[in-house]
């Protein structure tokens, strides 16, 4: 079975400033999906960045960007220059690669402060 | 377009009695999952459903039960309400064809209290 791992429960940011929030996971799968989810207090999960597994290229939408470090198992996001809208929890999520496997397996999250 | 639609937003229940939440996709996504989230085991795949099949599950006792409509609407159905069910229920939906994979886009949850 896979697991994803957040070890870092809380998380504080200047504002302006860039934050790395860290995530690890363990599969035996070649192919994969990886995501960041994004959940403010209206608690609707909204998605953040998706890497394929299969890409070595790091994705990246506008100030997130992630490390994929896939022999590591790692995959860290990036925010920079910290908004005070970036607040919010942050999870990991993860994959497979198998058509017809939608089930998402998260991490525990990373609640994430921006401060003014 | 429209998003994911969850129904009712909050509920309360008591003890022993039967719930059923409903969740709308967004128009064309023939799959539906669903998720419990709550602040002591996080967030749990409950099952999904492709075309009105339930085509994976998660772990969770047989209380829990949903299903699928022709036109892709999904409901969700707990039985015999415990208060450690009490949790933020999440559907999700997702396009999903023949070597094609997107993501999941969530609803905003119904949140279910029960006393």
């Amino acid at each position: 079975a896979q697991t994803v791992t957040q070890s870092q429960p809380e998380m504080s940011v200047q504002e302006a400033e860039t934050v790395t929030l860290s995530c690890t996971y363990d599969t035996s799968e070649s192919d994969y999906y990886l995501f960041w989810y994004k959940q403010p207090p209206s608690r609707q999960m909204i998605l953040v960045i998706r890497q394929e597994a299969y890409k070595q290229q790091n994705a990246t939408e506008n100030r997130f960007s992630v490390n994929f470090q896939k022999a590591a198992k790692s995959f860290s996001l990036k925010i920079s220059d910290s908004q005070l809208g970036d607040a919010a929890m942050y999870f990991c999520a993860y994959r497979s690669g198998n058509f017809g496997n939608e089930k998402l397996t998260f991490g525990t999250g990373t609640r994430l402060t921006i401060i003014p | 377009k429209a998003g994911v639609t969850q129904t009712p937003r909050y509920l309360i229940k008591t003890r022993g009695q039967q719930v059923t939440l409903s969740c709308s996709p967004i128009s064309g996504h023939r799959s539906v999952s669903w998720y419990q989230q709550t602040p002591g085991q996080g967030l749990q795949f409950l099952f999904e459903y492709f075309s009105e099949t339930q085509r994976n599950k998660g772990n969770f006792p047989g209380r829990f039960s949903g299903r699928q409509f022709s036109n892709s609407r999904s409901e969700m159905n707990v039985s015999t309400l415990e208060l450690g069910d009490s949790a933020l229920y999440l559907c999700a939906s997702s396009y999903t064809g023949t070597g094609i994979n997107t993501e999941a886009f969530f609803g905003q949850g119904t949140r279910l209290t029960v006393v």
